[in-house]
């Protein structure tokens, strides 16, 4: 069955770089949405942006600026960065199959503190 | 605050049916498909239902799910102490043409 295994760096300063790596096992990767949200106690479950694929890319209007969410079709991953982030993007980043997933990866807890 | 809006907490005795309701708007449950997810404590959430009412393969049929309108639900039956978790409703927004979740139901089994 498909498997999405992500990974990163979860301690992270103000003003860095978030970078997070979503493989995906088992299954098709062309032909499906490639998504990442995250979940904070504060905000809840938050869209962040998805990749058709097809290199065409849809943001949250909220981190637009500081989103970008990359394809590799070679190795069957999927990436977001964020940069300049602040204590207010500490949350746990999940990667997802679809627009609105049906299939997650398992999390990544990311800690913004100086 | 979520978009789509849920009752923070439900309960229920073991084998009794619950059910937990997800509201929004014209511009997201109201033309759009809903889905359900399961997530329990540490753990990423789990598809239960998705266009309104269809269980992915492995899913009881204990869950159900339903949309009318603008609000959708979910209804659990034959409620069993593993069922105890948090569950969100989500549905496709055309204002930020994107995703939007509801808050969250904390489902405990008395």
């Amino acid at each position: 069955q498909v498997q999405l295994q992500q990974w990163g760096a979860g301690l992270l300063k103000p003003s860095e770089t978030l970078s997070l790596t979503c493989a995906v096992y088992g299954g098709f990767f062309t032909g499906y949405h490639w998504s990442w949200i995250r979940q904070s106690p504060g905000k809840g479950l938050e869209w962040i942006g998805e990749n058709n694929h097809g290199g065409s890319t849809n943001y949250n209007p909220s981190l637009k600026s500081r989103v970008t969410i990359s394809i590799d079709t070679s190795k069957n991953q999927f990436s977001l960065k964020l940069s300049s982030v602040t204590a207010a993007d500490t949350a746990v980043y999940y990667c997802g199959r679809g627009r609105i997933p049906d299939i997650w990866g398992q999390g990544t807890v990311v800690i913004v503190s100086s | 605050q979520s978009v789509l809006t849920q009752p923070p907490s439900a309960s229920g005795t073991p084998g009794q049916r619950v059910t937990i309701s997800c509201s929004g708007s014209s511009s997201n449950i109201g033309s759009k498909t809903v889905n359900w997810y399961q997530q329990l404590p540490g753990t990423a959430p789990k598809l239960l239902i998705y266009t309104n009412n269809q269980r992915p393969s492995g899913v009881p049929d204990r869950f159900s799910g339903s949309k009318s309108g603008t609000s959708a639900s979910l209804a659990i039956s034959g409620l069993q102490s593993e069922d105890e978790a948090e569950y969100y409703c989500a549905a496709w927004d055309d204002s930020l043409n994107g995703p939007v979740f509801g808050g969250g139901t904390k489902l405990t089994v008395l």
